[in-house]
C-alpha cells in the first residue's frame, strides 16, 4: 500500500496561494492504477473533496472550488502539488492527500496521508 | 447532485450495538456504492468499509455496512461496543464525478 505524506507552509495571508505537495512512498505515481486526490477538513468539520490527477495530467475539480484549484504532479520526484488561488480564513483547514483505484474512483480513498494545517491569516 | 446526511452524534454503552445512519437526498441510495470512514481525535481517517458491505482488510467483523432503498439510506453497524471505537464516522459516496461525504457522526461509547 502507498503511503502519503504531505508538505507546505502552515501560514498562508489571504488573497495569496495555498501551495501544498504530497510526496508518495511505496509505489510510483507514474503506475496508472491510483487517482490522486486532496481533502480538506475545516476544524470541527466534515471532509471536502478538492480535486484529483491521473498520472497522464488529467485532472477533475469540485466545482465549488474549481475556479481556484490546480493540481499537477512531477514523476520524477514521485509527488503531486495542490495549488488554491485568493484563500480567504474559510480555506482553513487540515489538507489531506490521499490515494484512490483509478478503476474505482467511486469507492473512495484507500490510503491518507497524516495531513496538515494550513491557517489563512494575517 | 445530493446530499448525504448523518445524525450529529450517538452515545451507546459498552458491548451493545448502535447503528450510524446516512440518509442521501436526491436520487438512490442504490445508484452509487457507499463508503464508511472512522477518525479519532486529531488523526486522519482510515477506511472501515467499501462498497456498501465490504469490510477493508483488518476491520473486525463486528463493523457491517448496508443499505436500504426504502429509507433511501445506508448504514454502518458497530456490535460489542468498545471503548475505542470512540471516533467520528462518515459516509462518503460519488455523484459520478465527485466524492460527496456526510457530515459526519460523533459516537461516544460511555
Amino acid at each position: 500500500q502507498v503511503q502519503l505524506q504531505e508538505s507546505g507552509p502552515g501560514l498562508v495571508r489571504p488573497s495569496e496561494t495555498l501551495s501544498l505537495t504530497c510526496t508518495v512512498s511505496g509505489g510510483s505515481i507514474s503506475s496508472g492504477d491510483h487517482f490522486w486526490s486532496w481533502v480538506r477538513q475545516p476544524a470541527g468539520k466534515g471532509l471536502q473533496w478538492i480535486g484529483r490527477i491521473y498520472t497522464s495530467g488529467y485532472t477533475y475539480y469540485n466545482p465549488s472550488l474549481k475556479s481556484r484549484v490546480a493540481l499537477s504532479l512531477d514523476t520524477s520526484k514521485n509527488h503531486f502539488s495542490l495549488n488554491l488561488t485568493s484563500v480567504t480564513a474559510a480555506d482553513t483547514a487540515v489538507y489531506y492527500c490521499v490515494s484512490s483505484s483509478y478503476y474505482a474512483f467511486w469507492s473512495g480513498p484507500h490510503a491518507w496521508g497524516k495531513g496538515t494545517t494550513v491557517t489563512v491569516s494575517s | 447532485n445530493f446530499m448525504l446526511t448523518q445524525p450529529h452524534s450517538i452515545s451507546e454503552s459498552p458491548g451493545k450495538t448502535v447503528t450510524i445512519s446516512c440518509t442521501r437526498s436526491g436520487g438512490n441510495i442504490a445508484d452509487n456504492f457507499v463508503q464508511w470512514y472512522r477518525q479519532r481525535p486529531g488523526t486522519s481517517p482510515t477506511n472501515v468499509i467499501y462498497e456498501d458491505d465490504k469490510r477493508f482488510s483488518g476491520v473486525p467483523d463486528r463493523f457491517s455496512g448496508s443499505i436500504d432503498s426504502s429509507s433511501n439510506s445506508a448504514s454502518l453497524t458497530l456490535s460489542g461496543l468498545k471503548p475505542e471505537d470512540e471516533a467520528d464516522y462518515y459516509c462518503q459516496s460519488y455523484d459520478g464525478s465527485s466524492w460527496v461525504f456526510g457530515g459526519g457522526t460523533r459516537l461516544t461509547v460511555l
